[in-house]
Parts: C-alpha cells; structure tokens; sequence
C-alpha cells in the first residue's frame, strides 16, 4: 500500500545532541512538508520542499535542518539550538499544490 | 495575515446526538478547507475538503461541512455521533500560492458520553 512512513515512533534525545527523524512515501508526491503539534496549539509548518534538492523555511525552521535528496525522502533534523524540541512531529506529502496533504503517523521526540 | 479558528477547545456530546465544530478563517482569497481528525498519538486522517463549488460538502464516517464565505465559516456537522467519533478534530487552510502549506487551527477534542 501507498503511503507515508515516519520513523522512529518515539525519540528520546539528550540535552545538546542532534537527532534525525526519517520520513519516506511511496506515493510519488511532490511536495512534502514537516509539521510540529503541541497540545492546544494545532500544528505549525517547520520545512516543506516542492521539489528535490529545493526546500523553504516554514514559521518555526529555527533549530531544524532538512534535506530532500530523493523524491520520496524528506529527513528532519532537530538540532541543539532547537530550545523545546519535545514536540510530536508530522511528516506530509501532496501531489501537487491544489489537493489535500496525506500525513505519516507521527514521530514523538522527547528531550530527557 | 492567515488564521484559523477553533472557538471550542473541548467538547462532549451525548452518542446520537447531532454535532457542530466551529471553524472561522481569515483569509483574502478563495479559501481551500479542510477538516481533519486525529486519534490519539497517530497522524491525521482528512475527513472532507472545500475547493470550489457545493458549499456543502460531504465526507467520510457521515460528516459534512458547509463553507458559508460571507461569515468566514466552514464548520464541521455530523447527524448522530458514534462513540468511535471521540478524537481530536482539525480545521485548515490550503495555502496554494505558498507551496501548498497548511495553516491550523488549534483544534477541537471532542468526547462522547455513552
């Protein structure tokens, strides 16, 4: 089956380490898309890329880094400078601009 | 600037009642809707979505949404609610002159008393 893989399902990160969260679809999309939740506040756009080696800045890129070497590859990293990473991060893709975003199952990162 | 309204932080219905979810947008074009609904620690599933034409829309598990432009509003209904409806429900804007990113609202956890 088609779809949008997020792994690990949950992270536990040290306090000053790097930590990389993987997403990968199968679903030919174009875009994708890196979102964070946290409670009562919906979700906010971290990164999207519309096309490979291509990404832009979402509202809250400060603290992350991501890549988009290959089509169905969209690896976010979480940085040190990230000042609350413990979050539950949301990888996305579409088809194109003008359909709805299909989402993986989430990855929960947590900062001990 | 572009936002979405969730007036209702929690809400809890009786199982077969009828149900609303409130969702506003602030928006200066012609609006892409969409709802969305989250279990517990999974990602999210679209229930429905607004483009263009029936402002009533309709979409899976029984739900539908009417989007009405002079009040902003695309809020969520669904008839008779069933248990396995408790989950937390998403309302967004499609931003497609900025590459397809999804603005939220905060959401709506809706619990169903047996």
């Amino acid at each position: 089956d088609g779809g949008i893989t997020q792994s690990p399902k949950y992270l536990f990160r040290k306090e000053g380490q790097n930590v990389t969260l993987s997403c990968e679809q199968n679903l030919n999309h174009d875009a994708m898309y890196w979102y964070r939740q946290d409670p009562g506040q919906g979700l906010r756009l971290i990164y999207y890329s519309q096309i490979v080696n291509d990404f832009q800045k979402g509202d809250i890129a400060e603290g992350y880094s991501v890549s988009r070497e290959k089509k169905e590859s969209f690896p976010l990293t979480v940085t040190s400078a990230q000042k609350n990473p413990t979050a539950f991060y949301l990888c996305a893709s579409t088809p194109t601009g003008y359909t709805e975003a299909f989402f993986g199952q989430g990855t929960r990162l947590t900062v001990v | 600037a572009q936002s979405v309204t969730q007036p209702d932080i929690h809400i809890t219905v009786s199982e077969g009642a009828s149900l609303e979810l409130r969702c506003n947008y602030s928006y200066g074009a012609t609006p892409y809707l969409f709802w969305y609904v989250q279990s517990p620690g999974q990602g999210l599933q679209l229930l429905l979505k607004y483009f263009s034409g029936d402002t009533l829309v309709q979409g899976i598990k029984g739900f539908e949404a009417e989007f009405k432009r002079s009040q902003s509003s695309f809020n969520l209904r669904k008839p008779s609610v069933h248990w396995s409806d408790a989950a937390e429900y998403f309302c967004a804007v499609g931003l497609y002159n900025q590459g397809g990113k999804l603005i939220f609202g905060q959401g709506t956890e809706l619990s169903v008393k047996p």
